[in-house]
């Protein structure tokens, strides 16, 4: 099965900075897709952004990017203009046949 | 839109016993089923892959015949923890897809999750 590897256990953001999350990824597939999901004390998961494998520009979502570089199996998301509502935990994702998930990263936006 | 459902939210119920969670999918016809389990403060982890009319496919170490999984029609899965013990409280999540993409990709949509707490 893929590996996803989230490096940062927490992360702090002061309110209308910018912040960016780290994923990296293991495969040996091509046609594969990415994604980030943000999971908020509801525990519903909600989609923030996804990336197609085969696309090489990055995908965008209003205040939300990707650096994807599929070489280095990297696949990081930026958050611009952080808001207190982004606080939450932030997940990435890797599908092919199905959906695998990294650790987690634990986003704390600061007033 | 595509919404998923589960059923119960939240479930308490006694060791020993065995509980049913159903996952439906409310406006599509789900090709494929997944049911994850997520710890607190941990990852969502596959547990299992299902089809319809089809035997689920188990992920490595998730006991088979503790979850069983049902997928009766192409809009309802059904998990049942069975001889549920304590350390089989956790956060179940599902999960449908529906064709979108490249294959083999489908695209998922997330129910709310449900809560066990076994006493």
């Amino acid at each position: 099965a893929q590996k996803i590897t989230q490096t940062q256990p927490g992360m702090f953001v002061q309110e209308k900075e910018a912040v960016t999350l780290d994923c990296t990824y293991d495969t040996s597939e091509n046609n594969y897709y990415l994604f980030w999901y943000k999971q908020p004390p509801s525990r519903q998961m909600i989609l923030v952004i996804r990336q197609e494998a085969y696309k090489q520009q990055n995908a965008t979502e209003n205040r939300f990017s990707v650096n994807f570089q599929k070489a280095a199996k990297s696949f990081s998301l930026k958050i611009s203009d952080s808001q207190l509502g982004d606080t939450a935990m932030y997940f990435c994702a890797f599908a092919y046949r199905d959906m695998r998930f990294g650790a987690g990263t634990r986003l704390t936006v600061k007033p | 839109g595509a919404v998923v459902s589960q059923h119960p939210s939240r479930v308490i119920c006694k060791s020993g016993t065995s509980v049913k969670i159903e996952c439906r999918s409310l406006d599509f016809q789900a090709t494929t089923m997944f049911w994850y389990r997520q710890f607190p403060k941990k990852s969502l982890m596959l547990m299992a892959t299902s089809n319809e009319g089809s035997k689920a496919t188990y992920e490595q170490g998730v006991e088979k015949d503790k979850f069983l999984i049902n997928h009766a029609s192409l809009t309802l899965s059904t998990l049942t923890v069975t001889s549920a013990h304590p350390e089989d409280s956790s956060f179940y999540i599902c999960s449908a897809s529906k064709p979108s993409g490249r294959p083999p990709y489908n695209e998922q949509f997330f129910g709310p999750g449900t809560r066990l707490t076994v006493l």
